[in-house]
């Protein structure tokens, strides 16, 4: 029990494109989303966390306009990076839960490479 | 700000000896939650620590959480090559919603 299905796994574009990344907890309600950054060989580091039908609510440094996120229903949120440029390739990764102390369940991350 | 260290932050251990990982955090909370990765993977959650002095094994590892001194140990016993990766606690403060994670141990058992 508990999946969280990420998609896509590996995305190479060009500098200037959007690119949408879906998160799906696939066997449970997930009331709470969360949109996680992990550069090389460091720590994840949060960048968003959203709830269902209500506006992500962003960490310091984030910038909402270029990371839209949209938690449309209990089971699916999804990241868009508008006008990607390479210093945005990252590994990201999505986690959802059921509840608010409930582990957070990890979607299998999709590496972002942006030419 | 909130502060969520481990220690080590590197670790190369031979087969079948012992090692503890500390994670301190900066925050008052109830809850903290261990996670494995391995190379180009995504998280796998090895235990969840709910309580002052919860303790949880899984094989050769253990954790434990002392939240008045703010710690949490994983503890690992007669370690195996299959144990090599990269470990990661977790927070999560008693108000608001988000979780944070540690800096993270990588390690390496050697045979």
């Amino acid at each position: 029990g508990a999946v969280v299905s990420q998609h896509p796994s590996w995305v190479i574009c060009k500098s200037g494109t959007s690119v949408k990344i879906e998160c799906r907890s696939l066997d449970f309600q997930a009331t709470t989303m969360f949109w996680y950054r992990q550069f090389p060989k460091q720590s994840l580091m949060l960048m968003a966390t959203s709830n269902e039908g209500s506006k992500a609510t962003y960490e310091q440094g984030v910038e909402k306009d270029k990371f839209l996120i949209n938690h449309a229903s209990l089971t699916l949120s999804t990241l868009t990076v508008t006008s990607a440029h390479p210093e945005d390739s990252s590994f990201y990764i999505c986690s959802a839960r059921s509840g608010g102390s409930q582990p957070q369940h990890f979607g299998d991350g999709t590496r972002l490479s942006i030419l | 700000e909130l502060k969520v260290e481990q220690n080590p932050l590197f670790l190369s251990m031979q087969e079948e000896k012992n090692y503890t990982i500390y994670c301190n955090y900066s925050t008052t909370s109830d809850r903290l939650y261990w996670y494995r990765q391995d190379p180009g993977k995504s998280l796998e959650s090895l235990f969840v620590l709910l309580s002052n002095g919860a303790v949880k094994q899984e094989g050769r590892l253990m954790a434990s959480l002392d939240t008045k001194a703010r710690l949490s140990t994983l503890h690992i016993t007669a370690a195996v090559h299959d144990l090599s990766a990269t470990y990661f606690c977790a927070v999560a403060p008693n108000t608001g919603n988000q979780f944070y994670f540690g800096t993270g141990t990588s390690l390496t058992v050697i045979p």
